[in-house]
């Protein structure tokens, strides 16, 4: 059974720093890797989208990397500002067995960006 | 608009009552999806159709039941709702090839007291 695992569990940091967010996942069968943002009680909007064929991914100050072989993903997020501020989920879509296509999602890490 | 959209946002409903939440696409995804989140248990699938006629349980589809009407919604009721039912629930879409990424809508807030 495929399980995501998210570190650190939150994190806080002042505005402007490069920050690392972690993930890991422990069956490396999967076709691909999404990084989602939550803010507080809303929906999940996708941030990046790494295929198992891939390194990584950018988007503006975001950039997301794969290594599916080891089962790990960083998205690495520079020049942070309060408004990055939120909670950052990692997903991963299964290829194998009876999961075939199937999301698993880390618990999330939660971001604070202080001015 | 969203091309996810779910109603209502937000709802409280007393235990025992059946409620329906619904959810929308134009994004012309084949699959739907419905999630709920809890704190600490993070998303978890409850039941999912790669199109109208092939609907599936999920990790926790008991108390749920759903209706794909046509390929564009996909409805999740609670059928006596209770309390420990109360959660965010996310619809979801995604094509049909495995290489593409998941739509989440916005979500409902659902509250049984």
């Amino acid at each position: 059974k495929q399980e995501v695992t998210q570190i650190p569990a939150a994190l806080s940091v002042p505005e402007g720093e490069n920050l690392v967010l972690n993930c890991s996942f422990t069956d490396s069968a999967i076709y691909n890797l999404q990084w989602f943002r939550q803010d507080p009680g809303k929906g999940l909007t996708s941030l990046l989208l790494i295929q198992s064929s891939q390194r990584e991914q950018t988007s503006g100050r975001l950039n997301a990397s794969l290594d599916k072989s080891s089962g790990r993903s960083t998205l690495y997020i520079a020049a942070s500002q309060p408004g990055d501020s939120a909670t950052y989920l990692c997903a991963v879509a299964n290829a194998g067995g009876t999961s075939y296509g199937k999301l698993t999602f880390g618990q999330g890490t939660i971001l604070t960006v202080h001015p | 608009d969203a091309d996810v959209t779910q109603t209502p946002r937000n709802r409280i409903t007393k235990t025992g009552k059946r409620i329906m939440l619904e959810c929308s696409q134009t994004k012309g995804h084949d699959r739907m999806y419905w999630y709920r989140q809890d704190p600490g248990l993070g998303l978890r699938l409850i039941y999912y159709s790669f199109d109208v006629k092939d609907i599936n349980k999920g990790e926790i589809s008991d108390g749920y039941s759903v209706s794909r009407q046509a390929q564009a919604k996909f409805s999740l009721s609670l059928e006596s709702a209770i309390p420990n039912q109360t959660a965010l629930y996310f619809c979801a879409t995604r094509l049909g090839f495995p290489n593409y990424g998941y739509t989440f809508g916005s979500g409902t807030r659902l509250t049984v007291v």
